[in-house]
């Protein structure tokens, strides 16, 4: 089955910093990569999703960058704010179920 | 219109008991996936149901574990002689693709903690 690592697993930044999260995949059939932030004690929450026909996506602070020939995918977050510091998984998905990474906890720092 | 909503928000039980988790999932998605989370760690796959028939099970960690859904809509998630490594929170996603994968929203999940 398919297997995803999510590097870091903390990650501690100042206000205004980049944010980059790593993933890797391993089955090379994986054809959606969605993102989902969870703040202490909320529900996970969709922020931003790629398919595998296109190399990157931007929603604002927000990218994702996939490299399909590597198996990875990055999320991209510029202008930190106190806001972002939350848990962020990554996931890849084969037909209809979703594998998710291990998170990364995300500090921000004001 | 209203998210996904899962009863109880905390139980607390015995090992050795049963539990059942009840997931609602947004009216019309066909799609509802059952997941589990411990502390510290990721989102652990259990079962996915597309209607009423579930093609994959995979992820369920022993046959003590057994989901149903009924009418295409609430799904149940039952526990048998819980042991205290199923303390975690089970967290139920619906989603409205019919095959294939789409966003998928979560519910609130379940605290269960076995003494």
């Amino acid at each position: 089955g398919e297997n995803v690592e999510q590097h870091p697993s903390t990650l501690s930044v100042q206000e205004g910093d980049s944010a980059v999260i790593k993933c890797t995949y391993s089955d090379s059939a994986s054809n959606y990569f969605p993102w989902y932030k969870q703040e202490l004690g909320k529900r996970p929450q969709l922020i931003i999703d790629i398919r595998s026909n296109v190399g990157e996506k931007k929603d604002q602070r927000i990218a994702v960058t996939l490299n399909k020939t590597a198996k990875h995918f990055s999320l991209h977050i510029t202008e930190t704010q106190p806001e972002d510091s939350a848990v962020y998984f990554c996931a890849a998905s084969i037909a209809s179920t979703l594998t998710f990474g291990k998170g990364t906890m995300l500090l921000v720092s004001p | 219109g209203a998210g996904v909503s899962q009863s109880p928000s905390n139980k607390v039980t015995e090992k050795g008991k049963d539990v059942e988790l009840r997931c609602d999932p947004i009216s019309g998605h066909t799609a509802l996936y059952w997941y589990r989370q411990s502390l510290g760690q990721g989102l652990e796959f259990l079962i996915y149901f597309q209607g009423n028939s579930a093609p994959d099970k995979s992820g369920l960690p022993s046959d003590r574990f057994s989901a149903e859904r009924t009418g295409g809509s609430v799904s149940t998630l039952t526990i048998q002689r819980t042991q205290q490594e199923d303390s975690a929170v089970y967290l139920c996603a619906s989603s409205p693709l019919a095959g294939g994968v789409d966003e998928q929203y979560f519910g609130p999940g379940t605290r269960l903690t076995v003494t």
